[in-house]
């Protein structure tokens, strides 16, 4: 089974830009979660998307969005980007089904951004 | 979420067991105890997890206390390869909200 994959690897962009980042989950995952690691914050979580809704928020600003497909791919799109976005943001699924035991949260190999 | 408490840093030596504790000593009765490591610069790599009973897998043993305060994560024969940051989370199972704290950062001495 395919593990979770991210587009790009890399990103470089300057300030006041806009960015878009792409997550395909596991075949199968329904659910799609965000996550921003850096330094000084470590690994944060941003939202979780399941069956194209979103089903959890971190305490980011508005500048932070996603969305998910009916295919369950994800994208996540960061505006106005500002210096302090730089990060490795990593992209996770799992099947999304609360109480269910076995359920658990995949990571891909993240999307390094930095931001000039 | 419990919030958990894990040492900053563990030295262990190649080929000797490696344990890691995790304080969690607000979990409640829902939340499961999850195991993640993160090698440098990569996602995180799900290890392990457990309600109240130990467990074990290829990769690892969870060990939790009777009352669930507290949790060892055991690496058997640990390996340079296990050099890691390794985080130690309470959640709910179908909760992918999951909060990272700082973890042990496990380095394998030859």
């Amino acid at each position: 089974k395919a593990g979770v994959t991210q587009t790009p690897r890399y990103l470089i962009k300057t300030r006041g830009q806009q960015v878009t980042l792409s997550c395909s989950p596991i075949s199968g995952h329904r659910s799609v979660s965000w996550y921003q690691q850096t330094p000084g914050q470590g690994l944060q979580f941003l939202f979780e998307y399941f069956s194209e809704t979103q089903r959890n928020k971190g305490n980011f600003p508005g500048r932070f969005s996603g969305r998910q497909f009916s295919n369950s791919r994800s994208e996540m799109n960061v505006s106005t980007l500002e210096l302090g976005d730089s990060a490795l943001y990593l992209c996770a699924s799992s099947s999304g089904l609360e109480g269910f035991r076995t359920d658990t949260q995949y990571f891909g190999p993240g999307t390094r951004l930095t931001v000039l | 979420d419990a919030k958990t408490t894990q040492p900053p840093s563990m030295d262990c030596a190649e080929g000797r067991a490696a344990n890691l504790p995790c304080n969690h000593s607000t979990i409640s009765g829902n939340e499961y105890v999850y195991w993640y490591r993160q090698i440098h610069s990569q996602g995180p790599q799900y290890i392990i997890h457990g309600l109240k009973n130990n467990e074990t897998n290829e990769m690892a043993s969870l060990i939790i206390t009777e009352d669930r305060k507290s949790s060892t994560l055991i690496l058997p024969h640990a390996t340079l390869r296990d050099t890691a940051v390794y985080y130690c989370i309470a959640g709910q199972t179908g909760a992918n909200n999951l909060f990272f704290g700082t973890g042990t950062r496990l380095t394998v001495i030859p």
